[in-house]
């Protein structure tokens, strides 16, 4: 069955240490997205991508990348962690950007 | 930009009985999308229901329904007949465009 993946589930860095979280879609989906979940704010979009070699900057994109090389895979970076990045990622993919986004299980990520 | 207000943090509702969580949202557009999500202890994001603005039928899903009041702009999600699985955050979310605008959350608690 076709799925979306993220990896690690659980991270704890330090301040100012570089931190890549990865996103894995066997759906063949051209659009995918990273989200941040925090207490009060529900998800917020950080960035997104229509396809390969396309990335776009989110409502919350201050301090995170992401790179789109091949139609499966969106890595988001944090380069340089902050504590006011300690929260919960999110990855997800559609078909159309009208339909249904599929997402992933999460990275509670935890800034030290 | 578009907001998206739940209104109710919290709510509980007992095993077998209807409960209704309440969404606003705020746009100035004329086609666009709206979603329930569900968001169990395990974190999985899951897909409850979507409307597409542009039908006047209420979308329904089994158990869950909506009213969808477009002049109003109100899309309040109904579920019938609550199991002690519905626990969980429920999250409305609008689309148009790009991605997705959620709202804070709606935390259901049902009890036996």
């Amino acid at each position: 069955d076709a799925e979306i993946t993220q990896s690690p589930r659980h991270k704890i860095t330090e301040t100012g240490r570089q931190v890549t979280l990865a996103c894995h879609q066997t759906w063949n989906h051209n659009n995918m997205f990273w989200y941040r979940q925090d207490l009060g704010h529900g998800l917020r979009l950080i960035h997104y991508s229509y396809g390969v070699q396309d990335t776009n900057k989110g409502e919350v994109s201050d301090g995170y990348s992401v790179s789109r090389s091949n139609t499966e895979d969106l890595p988001l970076t944090l380069e340089s962690a902050a504590s006011s990045q300690t929260s919960v990622y999110f990855c997800a993919s559609s078909e159309s950007l009208v339909d249904e986004q599929y997402f992933g299980p999460g990275t509670r990520l935890t800034v030290t | 930009a578009q907001t998206v207000t739940q209104s109710q943090p919290e709510m509980s509702v007992q095993e077998a009985e209807t409960v209704t969580l309440s969404c606003t949202y705020d746009t100035s557009e004329n086609n666009y999308y709206l979603f329930w999500y569900k968001q169990p202890p395990s974190r999985q994001m899951i897909l409850v229901i979507r409307q597409e603005a542009y039908k006047q039928q209420n979308a329904t899903e089994n158990r869950f329904s909506v009213n969808f009041q477009k002049a109003a702009k109100s899309f309040s999600l109904k579920i019938s007949d609550s199991q002690l699985g519905d626990t969980a955050m429920y999250f409305c979310a609008f689309l148009s465009g790009y991605a997705l605008n959620f709202g804070k959350g709606t935390s259901l608690l049902v009890t036996p």
